[in-house]
């Protein structure tokens, strides 16, 4: 089974305008964190924001924040006020600590901003 | 700190050649982790390395071999390039392998081609 979900290929959004990219993760593990990286069309990854199991609130980070719903298993990230400079491809990772603490990477999602 | 490096940063193969991609890491992170990635596929975990002396599978790990004698390098071997290896290949880092809260911090990527 898929550990992580990324399940939009492709996302628009206007210059200015929110944007939420969608992660679904699975796992049995109490201890694991959540991550979301950035990679632009250079091609570097770039960590963006993190959230841990235990966190109770939902991270945040400039204009990132991640809505974390652990009953739910899901962990979206949000972008707002979107810039062109955001068109990039994103990553939901998790690290669970039953599993030596492995990365485990989604599909990844496109977004491009519009002007 | 020049982070994560890897060389080459392209490479061009015959099939059934073989060579090492270089990875080298001056955080002293005790984990790091190689990575190939394909078009709609995400990031798939090669093989990855707790600490000096330890390595481990991942996910793909047929046709590449590793080793860890020193905390700051991880060198992949590619012992008989076949074109299904052609891909985008990071090498990453992070703390602690016993820490689920640590991102990884990537190298810039290697892009390899097998003709």
């Amino acid at each position: 089974a898929q550990k992580i979900t990324q399940t939009q290929p492709g996302m628009f959004v206007q210059e200015k305008e929110a944007v939420t990219l969608d992660c679904t993760y699975d796992t049995s593990d109490q201890s694991y964190g959540l991550f979301w990286y950035k990679q632009p069309s250079s091609g570097e990854m770039i960590f963006l924001i993190y959230q841990g199991s235990y966190d109770e609130q939902n991270a945040t980070e400039g204009r990132y924040s991640l809505n974390f719903q652990k009953a739910r298993k899901s962990a979206n990230l949000v972008i707002s006020a979107s810039q062109l400079g955001d068109s990039a491809m994103y990553f939901c990772a998790m690290r669970e600590r039953n599993t030596g603490n492995q990365f485990y990477f989604g599909t990844g999602t496109s977004l491009t901003v519009i002007p | 700190n020049a982070g994560v490096t890897q060389t080459p940063k392209f490479q061009v193969l015959k099939t059934g050649q073989s060579m090492t991609l270089q990875c080298a890491q001056d955080m002293n992170h005790e984990y790091m982790s190689w990575y190939r990635q394909d078009p709609g596929m995400g990031l798939r975990l090669i093989h990855y390395s707790v600490g000096a002396g330890i390595t481990d599978q991942g996910e793909v790990p047929n046709g590449y071999n590793v080793s860890r004698s020193t905390t700051e390098d991880f060198p992949l071997r590619l012992l008989s390039a076949a074109p299904s290896q052609t891909s985008v290949y990071f090498c990453a880092s992070s703390y602690s392998p016993s820490g689920f809260s640590y991102e990884q911090y990537f190298g810039p990527g290697t892009r390899l081609t097998v003709t």
